[in-house]
């Protein structure tokens, strides 16, 4: 079955630090990789995905991850944390059904973020 | 695009009652998913819908637990009997295809006491 970790249940890092948000998985092949972040009392917003390529992604707020099979790691990283970052973030993996269908998403426990000013 | 919208947000109930969450996908949006999210803990799938039908309910999904899209429009989560351990965030989302992009509401907070 496959699993996501999480292994940073919290990070507090200061405004204008770098931060990189770790994330390993269990698979039995190449599954498509997720960051959605989550404000509170807001819905999960995806930040960027991978399904194929290459394995340095781009998403959304100047965030970005790298995919990298022989560690099963897909960490998100920004080079200099905003105080609006401050939420909670979480990995998740989905299946490479026929089709492409993401529909059914494993999602780690997340990381908690706290930026200081 | 007003966005995934659900409700209730907050719902607090006597073990034992039912309860009925609603969710309103983004319009065209085929697909519609259900999660739920417990404290401490990522979401865990618990069903999705193509259009009107039904394709996967998770074994998280107990007897008690019945969701509908009848017009492949909006969708009703309903909890029977309900139980502490039914308490949760119920997180619904849609895509416009297999491969899109999840779009994540709210959340509908269920609280048993």
């Amino acid at each position: 079955a496959q699993s996501v970790t999480q292994p940073d249940i919290h990070i507090t890092v200061s405004e204008g630090a770098s931060l990189e948000l770790r994330c390993n998985y269990s698979y039995g092949a190449t599954p498509y990789l997720f960051w959605y972040v989550q404000s509170p009392g807001q819905g999960l917003q995806l930040l960027l995905k991978y399904f194929s390529g290459d394995t340095l992604v781009q998403g959304i707020k100047g965030f970005e991850a790298e995919f990298k099979r022989s560690q099963s790691s897909f960490n998100l990283r920004k080079p200099s944390v905003h105080w609006s970052d401050a939420a909670e973030y979480f990995c998740a993996v989905g299946p490479q059904n026929s089709g492409g269908s993401n529909y059914k998403l494993t999602f780690g426990k997340g990381t908690l973020l706290t930026v200081n000013p | 695009d007003t966005g995934v919208s659900q409700d209730p947000r907050h719902k607090i109930t006597k073990r034992g009652q039912n309860v009925t969450f609603r969710c309103d996908p983004i319009s065209e949006h085929n697909r519609l998913y259900w999660y739920r999210q417990t404290l401490g803990q990522g979401p865990e799938f618990l069903t999705y819908f193509q259009n009107e039908a039904q394709l996967e309910k998770s074994r998280l999904l107990s007897d008690r637990f019945s969701a509908e899209r009848p017009k492949g429009s909006f969708s009703t989560l309903e909890i029977q009997r309900t139980e502490q351990g039914d308490s949760a965030m119920y997180l619904c989302a849609s895509s416009r295809t297999a491969a899109g992009e999840l779009f994540f509401g709210e959340g509908s907070r269920l609280t048993v006491l």
